[in-house]
């Protein structure tokens, strides 16, 4: 168990439709990263969050945001749904600032499927 | 796009036999880390190696790094059944100010009783 953890744990979302996913850190950190992992792929980078602001993107469309709350939670947005949303959405906590702290520590992940 | 690929993409073997998974990447990287993740769930972090370090171990784990041939192999002697899972490697770059993971697309590891 990382302590980090995400909700829903599946969510079923019809094309065009909105979602928001949620993902509580690990106590004591202070960024939050997204991922997306489609079937049979590893993840992809969607964006981290430092403090309350995004820290980097990766290459995904402005449809996908984010919110970083002072308690470090983090929610994903998803708007205008597409049927290639479909995947493990993962989220990550870690501590930056402090050297050393690169690891990354996982929530068990949101399975959405788009219909 | 992903940073590399791991090899093999399946690998099969018996209890007590070793796995090993290798890993390629292809930008300067500051570390590179394996993950291990059960049945489409959350990543497990099971071993970090820095880009001036070589080979770094944790209990049955043995992690190499070749920064001149930009891979990496991860080792799992004595293999359980247990240890079935997908083995990713993910590398963390030089440049930004922030640690984004890019991961290969990973290795499945069946182990047999």
């Amino acid at each position: 168990e990382t302590g980090v953890t995400q909700s829903p744990t599946h969510l079923i979302k019809t094309r065009g439709q909105q979602v928001t996913l949620r993902c509580s850190s690990q106590s004591g950190h202070n960024t939050v990263s997204w991922y997306q992992q489609a079937l049979g792929q590893g993840p992809q980078f969607i964006f981290q969050y430092y403090r309350e602001e995004e820290n980097g993107r990766g290459n995904f469309p402005p449809r996908f945001s984010g919110l970083q709350f002072p308690n470090y939670s983090s929610e994903l947005n998803v708007n205008a749904l597409e049927l290639d949303d479909s995947a493990l959405y993962l989220c990550a906590s870690s501590l930056a600032g402090v050297r050393g702290a690169d690891t990354q520590y996982f929530g068990p992940g949101t399975r959405l499927t788009v219909l | 796009s992903q940073q590399g690929e791991e090899d093999p993409q399946a690998l099969s073997i018996q209890e007590g036999e070793n796995a090993t998974m290798n890993c390629s990447y292809k930008t300067s990287i500051n570390n590179l880390q394996w993950y291990r993740q059960n049945s489409g769930r959350g990543l497990v972090h099971l071993i970090l190696i820095r880009s001036n370090e070589r080979e770094k171990h944790s209990g049955r784990l043995r992690v190499t790094l070749d920064t001149s041939k930009k891979s990496s192999s991860l080792l799992i002697t004595a293999s359980r059944a247990a240890d079935t899972a997908s083995y990713f490697c993910a590398t963390v770059g030089v440049s930004g100010g922030y640690n984004k993971l890019i991961f290969g697309a990973g290795t499945r590891l069946a182990v047999h009783p």
